[in-house]
């Protein structure tokens, strides 16, 4: 089945260290995002690939990092300069880039003690 | 920079009430997404609205696209308990990114 896989669902770290969070895809689609999304809030976004060893800030793109090696892979790093990491943090794709349907993976739930 | 807002931020229901979420941008939007997300899931696309004043349904639900392109609106008919869940919009202004709105949370009580 296709779809978007993100791995770990639940991530429990201290502060100060760094986390990467995973995000695969097998849909065969270009473009990549990175939302956080908190409660009571919309999802905001963080990062976006529109293309392989390309990408964009978002909104709140400040203590994240991402990468774009392969079609299928877009891992985010939540490092330690994010003041206020934990968040659920979810990957979507799409074939079109900004105009079609979002995909999302199931969610990244990061809690930082 | 653009701002979607999404009104009312939750919204109890007796089953078999009708339900309206209102979203309005500050900008004019190329087109309008929306999404529902149930509890401890992850969001689900419903619809892409794409026209000025376009209406679109789907079996209960009712979806809206203003004539200015600035503001969506969604109807269900008759709520069910599988109704349940957070609807959000999300808005493109031909930048490179949809612009998310702070979603309606609907509670339907049996």
């Amino acid at each position: 089945d296709g779809g978007i896989t993100q791995s770990p669902k639940y991530l429990f770290r201290k502060e100060g260290q760094n986390v990467t969070l995973s995000c695969e895809q097998n849909l065969n689609h270009d473009a990549m995002y990175w939302y956080r999304q908190d409660p009571g809030q919309g999802l905001r976004l963080i990062y976006y690939s529109q293309i392989v060893n390309d990408f964009q800030k978002g909104d709140i793109a400040e203590g994240y990092s991402v990468s774009r090696e392969k079609k299928e892979s877009f891992p985010l790093t939540v490092t330690s300069a994010q003041k206020n990491p934990t968040a659920f943090y979810l990957c979507a794709s799409s074939i079109q880039g900004h105009t079609g349907e979002l995909f999302f993976g199931e969610g990244s739930r990061l809690t930082v003690l | 920079g653009q701002q979607v807002m999404q009104i009312p931020q939750y919204q109890h229901v007796q089953e078999g009430e009708d339900f309206t979420t209102y979203c309005n941008s500050s900008t004019t939007l190329s087109n309008i997404q929306w999404y529902k997300q149930r509890p401890g899931g992850h969001p689900v696309f419903l619809i892409q609205l794409v026209k000025s004043g376009e209406v679109k349904k789907q079996k209960r639900l009712t979806f809206q696209f203003g004539e200015a392109k600035k503001n969506s609106s969604l109807h269900i008919t008759a709520t069910q308990t599988t109704d349940v869940g957070t609807y959000f919009c999300a808005g493109d202004d031909t930048g490179n990114q949809f612009y998310f709105g702070t979603g309606t949370s609907l509670t339907v009580i049996p």
